[in-house]
């Protein structure tokens, strides 16, 4: 039963231009999304979040979009560079939903210079 | 100013034998999540644990799987008997806050099963 869904695996974007990740979700009930970046053999680390209060933040060249009507939310990397080659994972969380983080499947995405 | 810590980073174990994976949280963290990845696949979620208790196991193995994470010390995820299908990386993160703060990592301990 997956409830946070990242439907593509994996992503090529050529440097400088806009990387566009996306994730579906499918409990209402979720109030918090986050993103992770991880490289391999390395832990996820924490890139942005936002709560369902808002539709956008944004920090630097990294800005989620979150469109509740449509259980989706989106990351956005302007401009792209070969560092950001990694695998990337969304997450949701919310009170209600007992507390825990549900994770996607993750998407991984290169970046060619 | 450690970070989450989990050891060991690598763990071969041949079948039927334990595995014990330990898990020490970010300093003032007072929340654990346990997390799978097996190969080509995400993160799943195990199990979520507070200081002497477990909140939600939902995501745990019914047989052979068990967590703690006692007052003192760090959290234990133990697997008995291991089979080729444990083979994976186990990762531990903890938080401040429930359900609306961030998750922090370690850097996963990696477990193969001959």
């Amino acid at each position: 039963d997956q409830q946070v869904k990242q439907n593509s695996p994996s992503l090529s974007v050529q440097e400088g231009r806009i990387s566009i990740l996306n994730c579906d979700y499918t409990n209402s009930m979720f109030d918090y999304f986050l993103w992770y970046k991880k490289y391999p053999a390395e832990g996820p680390t924490f890139l942005i979040s936002i709560s369902s209060i808002k539709d956008k933040n944004e920090d630097g060249r990294f800005t989620v979009f979150l469109n509740k009507s449509a259980k989706h939310l989106s990351l956005h990397i302007v401009p792209s560079q070969p560092g950001d080659s990694a695998v990337y994972f969304c997450a949701a969380s919310g009170e209600s939903t007992g507390n825990q983080f549900y994770f996607g499947t993750g998407t991984s995405l290169t970046v060619i210079p | 100013n450690a970070g989450v810590m989990q050891n060991p980073r690598h763990l071969v174990r041949r079948r039927g034998q334990e595995a014990r994976l330990r898990c020490s949280p970010m300093k003032g963290h007072s929340h654990v999540y346990w997390y799978r990845q097996l190969p080509e696949e995400g993160l799943k979620f195990m199990v979520y644990l507070q200081k002497e208790n477990i909140i939600d196991e939902s995501g745990m193995p019914k047989e052979r799987f068990s967590a703690e994470f006692p007052k003192e010390g760090p959290s234990i995820l133990r697997i008995q008997q291991v089979v080729r299908g444990d083979s994976a990386a186990y990762f531990c993160a903890s938080s401040l806050l429930t359900g609306t703060g961030e998750l922090f990592f370690g850097e996963g301990s990696r477990l193969t099963v001959l």
